[in-house]
């Protein structure tokens, strides 16, 4: 079944920037209708959605961060990947990948990768 | 703060039937859009438990339920059990932000 897993540094320092992966395994990251996105979890608080991207190449990013987020897509590699400048420590948090499936015009989240842990310090 | 308002915890003996709540605005549930709920386990990724409101799927035991109305969505769960110990979040699609937000999630604590 399809999989998806995290990976990048753990450790970042301030105002540099946080570069994670997803590898998409056990089926295409092109292949359907799924949007495929990055969500963040700092510690001890809740959900935020960081951005996303369609199959077809269409890109969205939560308004709070659009300035300093970038999805971009890697097909041959079936990836997917985060870059978020200019980091602080509010950027501190677990960061997860994950698919979004449909029900007519609504999405959710059905597959999840199992986090990754960027911690912004120097 | 977050766009969905849920509350911070809830509790309940086994057996009881516990309900949780989902209050968003007029740009979001009250739009029309769906509302869609996951649990999470402590140092685990969230899982979805009910999709459109109201479907589960497959493997959630039906004794989770979600329903919508108006700019509210519920999560109940009945025949409360030891292992529904989680903390439960909802999310939905936001016009005004033109992206999917959720909940600030609610711990439920089975005593």
């Amino acid at each position: 079944q399809v999989q998806l897993q995290e990976s990048g540094p753990g450790l970042v320092k301030p105002s540099q920037t946080l570069s994670l992966t997803c590898t998409v395994s056990g089926g295409s990251i092109s292949g359907g209708s799924y949007y495929w996105s990055w969500i963040r979890q700092p510690a001890g608080k809740g959900l935020e959605w960081i951005g996303r991207f369609y199959t077809s190449g269409t890109t969205n990013y939560n308004p709070s961060l659009k300035s300093r987020v970038t999805i971009s897509v890697h097909t041959s590699k079936n990836q997917f990947s985060l870059n978020l400048s200019s980091v602080t420590a509010a950027d501190t948090a677990v960061y997860y990948c994950a698919r979004a499936g449909h029900q007519g015009l609504d999405w959710y989240f059905d597959l999840w990768g199992r986090g990754t842990l960027v911690t912004v310090s120097s | 703060q977050s766009v969905l308002t849920q509350p911070p915890s809830v509790s309940g003996a086994p057996g009881q039937r516990v309900t949780i709540s989902c209050t968003g605005s007029s740009s979001n549930i009250g739009a029309g859009y769906d509302v869609h709920w996951y649990q999470q386990f402590p140092g685990t990724a969230p899982k979805l438990l009910i999709y459109g409101n109201s479907n589960r799927p497959s493997g959630v035991p039906d004794r989770f339920s979600g329903s919508k109305s108006g700019t509210s969505a519920s999560l109940a769960i009945t025949g409360l059990q030891a292992e529904d110990e989680a903390d439960y979040y909802c999310q939905s699609y936001d016009s005004s932000l033109s992206g999917w937000v959720f909940g600030g999630g609610t711990k439920l604590t089975v005593l």
